[in-house]
């Protein structure tokens, strides 16, 4: 149990569906974090919000949509996805926004494939 | 660009013996670093961290050494045993404001042969 819960934990969609993430965080932090993990590659930072304020956006295109409406949950909104959108979809969390020496705690993660 | 990278993709090592992993980064103002560890299915679970101004940081079977003379730091596992199968990789923070900065290493794939 780390504490950041993610549903659901697989997901198989079309690439004309509209689905969405759910991330749930029970630590009491303030900062939440949507990230990709492909294959062989390192973790790549999608969104970062603070206090369900957006702080970070980082160039992902517009199929993905977050929402965060309040500081404990957090969605990734799908929609027209592509194959290489397939990848582990993971929701972190962290007491504030950086700067350096807060921990980020990670959430199990969503596996998304798209056909 | 900044880069942070895993000496070794993969790592086998004998029950019972310790494991050394090792991780470079690139930027000299990363002040500080935490190792994830990640096994099949799941998401990245918290094992240490430390600052930079600390040269060894230990916990439970877990060390933690960093060299920033060489931009090097290393996790080193204790008496490894068969739950320590995962995929290991450290994070760098490059001393800015912005989430963005951290950086990421790709991963050291940890067997363990009994």
């Amino acid at each position: 149990e780390t504490g950041v819960t993610q549903t659901p934990r697989h997901l198989v969609m079309g690439m004309t569906n509209k689905k969405s993430l759910k991330c749930e965080q029970h630590l009491g932090h303030n900062a939440m974090y949507w990230y990709k993990q492909s294959a062989k590659k390192p973790l790549e930072l999608m969104f970062v919000y603070n206090f369900k304020e957006q702080t970070e956006n980082n160039s992902v295109p517009s199929r993905f949509s977050p929402e965060c409406p309040n500081s404990s949950h957090l969605f990734l909104h799908l929609h027209t996805l592509q194959p290489e959108d397939s990848a582990l979809y993971l929701c972190a969390s962290s007491q504030t926004p950086l700067p350096a020496g807060n921990t980020i705690y990670f959430g199990e993660g969503s596996w998304l494939t798209v056909v | 660009g900044e880069s942070v990278g895993l000496h070794l993709p993969t790592l086998s090592v004998q029950e019972g013996d310790n494991s050394i992993i090792n991780c470079a980064y690139s930027n000299s103002a990363s002040d500080y670093f935490i190792w994830y560890k990640q096994e099949s299915g799941k998401g990245p679970q918290f094992i240490i961290d430390i600052r930079s101004n600390m040269d060894k940081r230990q916990g439970q079977r877990v060390t933690v050494l960093l060299n920033k003379t060489v931009k090097h730091l290393s996790l080193q596992i204790a008496a490894t045993q068969p739950g320590d199968s995962a995929v290991y990789f450290c994070a760098a923070w490059g001393g800015y404001s912005s989430a963005s900065k951290i950086i990421f290493g790709s991963g050291t794939r940890l067997s363990i042969r009994p």
